[in-house]
């Protein structure tokens, strides 16, 4: 039972690429969300899934793309990256009773764009 | 919409010492509150969940809904206490079920020093 998995842990990036950030996990959980964590900031929701084929978004959406056609994935995209996307990206999961249980988070994905 | 803050963003203490780190937060509706603790360059980890009404580790936090507050008590710190904390809330639909949404406070950096 791995949990929540994010790969890579770490990615430098020019300005104006694209990437995709893969998040999965093996508990079978309904709900999956992904968060940038900036100092001062805390932890802001960029897009958020409660089941396959169902997304919406979070506080700070632009520039990030989701689609969850799987239980297991729910993989991040950057469109076009800029230097404000310069930040840790963590990948949540849970069970539908989120309140009992609360979210299970990865490990991170370090992401630098020069 | 909802809101969590984390008036203090660092809080030094020495290791004994009593430690409260404090969540406000503002919600319409009822609210499902948690804590959680990031060690140096670790994941997020699950601390507290105020439906349970447990102490993880000598901490306790209590709901106050008067004054919309969930402040994080110990009654002696530890060294290895030392960490970020974020206190987070999670959104619920009028039927009492998640939306999955959890919105996370700026976090407080807490130090114990020896």
């Amino acid at each position: 039972n791995a949990g929540v998995t994010q790969t890579p842990k770490f990615q430098v990036l020019k300005t104006g690429q694209s990437m995709t950030l893969q998040c999965a996990q093996d508990m079978n959980h309904e709900y999956m969300s992904w968060y940038r964590q900036d100092p001062g900031m805390g932890l802001r929701l960029i897009h958020y899934s409660v089941g396959a084929g169902i997304t919406d978004q979070g506080e700070v959406p632009n520039g990030y793309n989701v689609s969850r056609s799987t239980t297991e994935d729910f993989p991040l995209r950057l469109l076009s990256a800029a230097p404000s996307q310069t930040s840790v990206y963590f990948c949540a999961s849970s069970t539908g009773d989120a309140g009992a249980y609360g979210y299970t988070f990865g490990s991170g994905t370090r992401l630098t764009v020069v | 919409a909802q809101r969590v803050t984390q008036p203090e963003k660092l809080l030094s203490v020495f290791k004994g010492a009593p430690v409260e780190l404090k969540c406000n937060y503002s919600y319409s509706g009822s609210p499902e509150l948690f804590w959680y603790v990031q060690y140096s360059r670790q994941r997020l980890q699950l601390l507290l969940r105020h439906i349970s009404r447990e102490s993880i580790k000598g901490f306790t936090a209590d709901l106050n809904k008067g004054e919309t507050s969930f402040h994080l008590k110990k009654p002696f710190a530890q060294e290895e206490d030392s960490a970020m904390y974020y206190c987070a809330l999670l959104t619920l639909n009028a039927g009492g079920t998640s939306y999955g949404k959890l919105t996370f406070g700026q976090g407080t950096i807490l130090t114990v020093h020896p």
